[in-house]
């Protein structure tokens, strides 16, 4: 059975610092990796995806993820982070069939 | 284009009641899912329809019921509450295919009580 773990509950940086959520994964065969960002009271929203190829991804607001097949990781990362990126934060796997696993989420707060 | 719209927002609910949770899209996607969240616990898969006509069991599917009415409409069936399923429950639809993003519902939020 696939799986994401995302080891931290909360991640706290300082404003205009870089920033890194972590993320593993368990599957089986290729491996189709997503981050969502969830504000307040919202639904998740689509920042970024790895399907094949270059290992660093770029997605919205800035962000980017690098894959690394080794470590069966997949990081999400941003060079400056801003006050309005503290959201939370979810790692998803996809299976062939289509189905998807979460990881428990990440919560960024980023302080001014 | 609304994207994918879910009714209620929010929802009380007494033990052994039952209702349905609605969900469309309009962007003619394939796929639509079923989660629910819950503190600390992630997103939750229910069940999920890859296409219209087909409906699968998620990871919790006991104590609900699905419908794909349409290519459009996917809804969620309580038959009978429990305060476990005090949740908020998210519907999400895709294109299809293992490489195409979810795109979510603003969610229900449902306490039963």
């Amino acid at each position: 059975a696939q799986s994401v773990a995302q080891p931290e509950d909360q991640v706290n940086v300082a404003e205009g610092n870089p920033l890194t959520v972590k993320c593993t994964y368990s599957v089986s065969g290729n491996p189709y990796l997503f981050w969502y960002v969830q504000y307040p009271n919202r639904g998740l929203q689509f920042l970024l995806k790895y399907i094949t190829g270059d290992n660093l991804v770029k997605g919205s607001y800035g962000f980017e993820a690098e894959f690394n097949k080794s470590q069966t990781s997949f990081h999400l990362k941003k060079p400056s982070a801003l006050v309005s990126d503290s959201a939370l934060y979810f790692c998803a796997v996809r299976d062939n069939a289509g189905k998807s696993t979460f990881g428990d989420g990440t919560t960024l707060t980023v302080k001014p | 284009n609304a994207g994918v719209t879910q009714t209620p927002k929010f929802q009380v609910l007494k033990t052994g009641q039952s209702m349905t949770l609605q969900c469309a899209q309009d962007m003619n996607h394939n796929s639509m899912y079923w989660y629910r969240q819950d503190p600390g616990m992630g997103l939750r898969l229910i069940y999920y329809s890859a296409s219209e006509g087909t409906t699968d069991k998620g990871e919790v599917p006991n104590g609900y019921n699905v419908s794909r009415l349409n290519k459009r409409e996917f809804s969620l069936r309580l038959e009978s509450a429990a305060p476990s399923q005090t949740s908020v429950y998210f519907c999400a639809s895709a294109r299809g295919g293992v490489n195409n993003e979810q795109f979510f519902g603003p969610g229900t939020r449902l306490t039963v009580l």
